[in-house]
């Protein structure tokens, strides 16, 4: 089974710069999290999807951050302009439902670096 | 809302010490709690999780848990650690709402010493 996929793994940009990154889930899952982990940091929340529609986005930063999850199967988390504080490692994770299956599973992230 | 505590930014123990790095949670209703362990350039992986039944969950690579409510506690133990369990290891809770939230700790950094 393919697990989760993500890309790019490594990005450098300039302060105000745009940034993409993209997110495949494991085949089925109908839960897609993303995540910031800011450098000595656990995992903070950005937005949930279930399916192609948002649970909690409470923790996004709308002013500069969107995502989307057309057709409920891969995600785009975009960030635009980006800030220095933004330089993170984001984390996408997804689950058929971890009440059933108690996992989350999650990708090797996509790290990125703000000058 | 939930959260998470973990008191301890990094431990240091040496190779065959027993481990117990701590987890405290903050919830309204029954959690549902998680380590998951972080290795140097990889992803998260679940160890072990607590849904219900018996407090004490074992998980892989030789990990348990004990869950005390009245602590609202979740620590993590190990009766002997080896170095290749250098890592940084997460808490997590999840909240059985109308979806499925999961908000996790601020990490434990561990080192092992040969």
């Amino acid at each position: 089974e393919a697990g989760v996929a993500q890309s790019p793994r490594y990005k450098i940009i300039e302060k105000r710069q745009s940034v993409a990154f993209w997110c495949n889930p494991i085949s089925g899952h109908a839960t897609l999290y993303w995540y910031q982990q800011i450098l000595g940091q656990g995992p903070k929340l950005l937005i949930q999807f279930q399916n192609n529609g948002v649970v909690d986005d409470s923790q996004l930063p709308k002013d500069r951050f969107s995502a989307e999850r057309l057709k409920g199967v891969d995600s785009t988390l975009k960030i635009q302009p980006a800030k220095l504080e933004d330089s993170a490692v984001y984390l996408c994770a997804s689950s058929l439902s971890w009440r059933n299956t108690g996992e989350l599973f999650f990708g090797e992230g996509s790290r990125l670096t703000v000058l | 809302a939930q959260s998470v505590t973990q008191p301890d930014i990094h431990i240091t123990v040496s190779e065959g010490a027993s481990l117990e790095l701590r987890c405290n949670y903050s919830y309204g209703a029954t959690p549902y709690l998680f380590w998951y362990v972080q290795s140097p350039g990889q992803g998260l992986q679940l160890l072990l999780k607590y849904f219900s039944g018996d407090t004490l969950v074992q998980g892989i690579k030789g990990f348990e848990a004990e869950f005390k409510r009245s602590q609202s506690s979740f620590n993590l133990r190990k009766p002997s650690v080896h170095w290749s369990d250098a890592a940084e290891y997460f808490c997590a809770v999840g909240a059985k709402t109308s979806y499925d939230k999961v908000i996790f700790g601020p990490g434990t950094s561990l080192s092992v010493i040969p």
